[in-house]
């Protein structure tokens, strides 16, 4: 079966230094999506990503944060100036089209840790 | 701005012992509402979801969940779990014709005895 997949799993950085997670969304998916889940917190919607661009985004997702489909393949978060605050899993998701009866699928996330 | 709960943080259950995990959401309009479950180092894995018709919806391992609207829930059950069933449970919902963002409960941590 299909699956998200995401690299890196862990990824530690230092305050101030940009990350970019990666995820490889089902290959006949068209929306993806991130979603961060802070220790002890709940999941929580960052931004979705439909036809080269951002369909919707949370009050968290500000000018820090960016997505990108670079290829045909890839669909990245970068956030530019890591705070304290951005230590989290980052889930990667996406769907075949949207809203309707349509699931959401989810990657192993990436495990950030902001020192 | 929607919300939704999970009264049970962590429930811990022998074998064969019946489940029932709590979900409220706090929204009027109409909903789309999803179980997923993470089990030990893997990752978020869809249950089952309900759009619309009969609001006891079955899903996959045996795991069924009644949407009731007039109470604003919908509780994931199963008759009789198994140690194999031990793992983290979310809630979530999507507000129809209102984008694709989901909203999650803050989840229930089961424990199944063997």
């Amino acid at each position: 079966e299909p699956e998200v997949t995401q690299t890196p799993s862990h990824q530690v950085t230092q305050m101030g230094q940009e990350v970019i997670l990666r995820c490889v969304p089902i290959s006949n998916h068209l929306y993806f999506y991130w979603y961060r889940q802070i220790l002890g917190q709940k999941v929580e919607f960052l931004v979705s990503f439909y036809n080269n661009e951002i369909s919707e985004k949370s009050e968290i997702f500000d000018d820090q944060f960016s997505v990108e489909r670079p290829d045909g393949s890839n669909f990245t978060l970068k956030i530019r100036s890591t705070k304290l605050e951005d230590s989290a899993m980052y889930f990667c998701a996406s769907s075949p089209s949207s809203g309707g009866q349509e699931t959401q699928y989810f990657g192993p996330g990436t495990r950030l840790l902001v020192l | 701005a929607q919300s939704v709960s999970q009264h049970n943080h962590h429930v811990i259950l022998s074998e064969a012992a019946s489940l029932e995990l709590g979900c409220n959401y706090s929204y009027g309009g109409t909903v789309n509402l999803f179980w997923y479950v993470q089990y030990p180092g893997q990752h978020l894995q869809l249950l089952l979801k309900y759009f619309s018709g009969d609001p006891l919806v079955k899903g996959i391992k045996g795991f069924e969940a009644e949407f009731i609207k007039s109470k604003f829930s919908f509780n994931l059950r199963k008759p009789s779990v198994q140690w194999s069933d031990t793992a983290e449970y979310f809630c979530a919902v999507r507000l129809n014709n209102a984008g694709n963002m989901l909203t999650f409960g803050g989840g229930t941590r089961l424990m199944v005895k063997p």
